[in-house]
């Protein structure tokens, strides 16, 4: 039963301080998505990638957030520094070739920043 | 702009009554057409899609959804709802011009014994 993993599932830090999200998508998927999820803004995507290039990152904040595909097997959301308003849980999510659209998600990791 | 509108925040139904969840979408073209289900504490899961064809959809877990090209409408049903099926429904489009899904704002479902 193929899953997307991310991990950590949750953490806790503190304003400032760096945080980094890491995601193993399924086997053989080559488009990756990252989304944040909040009550009040509801599921955005932050960025996306296909064959490890990042083809959109356009709803994320560039000052402070960075997505990067290392190899094809993991895709890392890094915050430096964090902000309260970061506190959201963040979802990756994973497409096959045939129809990146049918994307498999996750279980989240959720990010509290006091 | 192009968006989605999902118009109910919670549906409550009986279980074994039919349940009906509401989605509009505002995208130029025959955009792809998709529902996702999110279970407490997981990510969503793909339910099914529209991408052209026969307007009725069959999906996962019984679910099906009818599009309406006329209503720009892709509502999400099942014929007999289960307690199960509590959850939180994602309608999403995706414009023909970007690979991007624009998620609407997601519909409650309570299923009551």
């Amino acid at each position: 039963d193929a899953r997307v993993t991310q991990t950590p599932r949750h953490k806790v830090t503190e304003m400032g301080q760096e945080v980094t999200m890491r995601c193993q998508p399924i086997l053989g998927h080559n488009t990756v998505f990252w989304y944040r999820q909040t009550m009040m803004q509801g599921l955005e995507l932050l960025a996306y990638f296909r064959n490890r290039a990042p083809l959109d990152d356009s709803g994320m904040p560039k000052d402070r957030f960075s997505a990067e595909m290392p190899d094809a097997t993991l895709a890392t959301l890094k915050i430096q520094p964090s902000e309260p308003r970061d506190s959201a849980v963040y979802f990756c999510a994973s497409g096959p070739p045939r129809d990146p659209n049918e994307q498999y998600f996750g279980p989240g990791t959720r990010l509290t920043v006091t | 702009a192009q968006s989605v509108a999902q118009p109910e925040d919670q549906v409550n139904v009986a279980e074994g009554n039919p349940l009906t969840v509401k989605c509009t979408y505002s995208v130029s073209g025959n955009p792809y057409l998709f529902w996702y289900v999110q279970y407490p504490n997981r990510g969503l899961q793909f339910l099914l899609k529209y991408i052209t064809g026969d307007n009725l959809v069959k999906g996962s877990y019984g679910f099906e959804a009818e599009f309406n090209k006329s209503q720009t409408s892709f509502h999400l049903k099942k014929p007999s709802a289960l307690v199960s099926d509590s959850a939180l429904y994602f309608c999403a489009v995706r414009p023909l011009n970007t690979d991007k899904l624009i998620f609407g704002t997601g519909t409650r479902l309570q299923v009551f014994p």
